[in-house]
C-alpha cells in the first residue's frame, strides 16, 4: 500500500533515556514532516524537511534530532527523554515544500514515566 | 499572530442529521485549508482540501466552503452516521506554493459523536 509509516507504534520508556521512532513514506514525496500531539490533543509542527535538508525546527529542544537518510525517509531520535516528551508524534509528507496537501503516519504514541 | 480556532470543541447529534463544523481563523491571507478527521487512536485521514482560490470542495456526503475575508471555513457533513463519529481538525497554511517555512497550524478540533 502505498502511505506513511511509522515504528513503533507505541514507545513506553524510562526518563534519561535515548529513544528513536521511524517513518518512511513511499509516496514519492520530497518534503517530510514531523508534528507532535500532546495531552490536550493539540498538534504542533516540530520539524520539516525537504529532499534531506532540513527547513523547518520550530524552537524543539535540541534533544530532539531528526535525521533524514533519504527522501522517503525522516527519523525522530529524542536524547535524554523527559516526562513532558510523552506525547504521540506525527510525521507526515506532502509533494514537494509549500502549501501542498500533507499525508500522515498512523503516530506512535510516546509514553516517559 | 496566525491561529486556528474551532467551537464547540464536542458535538452530540442524532443519526441522520445534517451538520456544520466550523473554523476560524485569524490572517485572511491562506494559500489552502485541510479537513482531516482522527480516530481515536489512530493517524489522521485527510478529508479535503481548499486552495485560497477556491470556494469549496466536495467528497461524498462531505462539503468544505472557505471564505477567506471572513477567515472562516465549514465542514458540511450530510445525512450523519455513526461511523462519522470522530475528531474532525482544521489546518490552514499560510505560507506560499514555493518556499521554506511550509507548515500547517492546525485547530484543537471537534468531536463528533453521532448516535443511533
Amino acid at each position: 500500500d502505498t502511505a506513511v509509516s511509522q515504528t513503533p507504534k507505541y514507545l513506553v520508556t524510562q526518563m534519561g533515556n535515548d529513544k528513536s521512532i521511524k517513518c518512511e513514506q513511499n509516496l514519492g514525496h520530497d518534503t517530510m514532516y514531523w508534528y507532535k500531539q500532546d495531552s490536550k490533543k493539540f498538534l504542533k509542527i516540530m520539524f520539516s524537511y525537504n529532499n534531506k535538508e532540513l527547513i523547518i525546527n520550530e524552537t524543539v529542544p535540541n534533544r530532539f534530532s531528526p535525521k533524514s537518510p533519504d527522501k522517503a525517509h525522516l527519523n525522530l531520535h529524542i536524547n535524554s527523554l523527559e516526562l513532558g516528551d510523552s506525547a504521540v508524534y506525527f510525521c507526515a509528507s506532502s509533494q514537494r515544500q509549500g502549501a501542498y496537501e500533507q499525508y500522515f503516519g498512523p503516530g506512535t504514541r510516546l509514553t516517559v514515566t | 499572530k496566525q491561529e486556528v480556532t474551532q467551537i464547540p470543541a464536542a458535538l452530540s447529534v442524532p443519526e441522520g442529521e445534517n451538520l456544520v463544523l466550523n473554523c476560524s481563523f485569524t490572517d485572511s491571507a491562506i494559500y489552502n485549508l485541510q479537513w482531516f478527521r482522527q480516530d481515536p487512536g489512530k493517524g489522521l485521514t485527510s478529508l479535503l482540501l481548499i486552495q485560497s482560490s477556491q470556494r469549496e470542495q466536495t467528497s461524498g456526503r462531505l462539503n468544505a466552503s472557505l471564505d477567506k475575508s471572513s477567515g472562516r471555513s465549514t465542514l458540511y457533513i450530510a445525512a450523519s452516521q455513526p461511523g462519522d463519529s470522530a475528531t474532525y481538525l482544521c489546518a490552514v497554511n499560510w505560507t506560499p506554493q514555493v518556499g521554506a517555512n511550509s507548515k500547517l497550524t492546525f485547530g484543537k478540533g471537534i468531536t463528533l459523536s453521532v448516535r443511533p
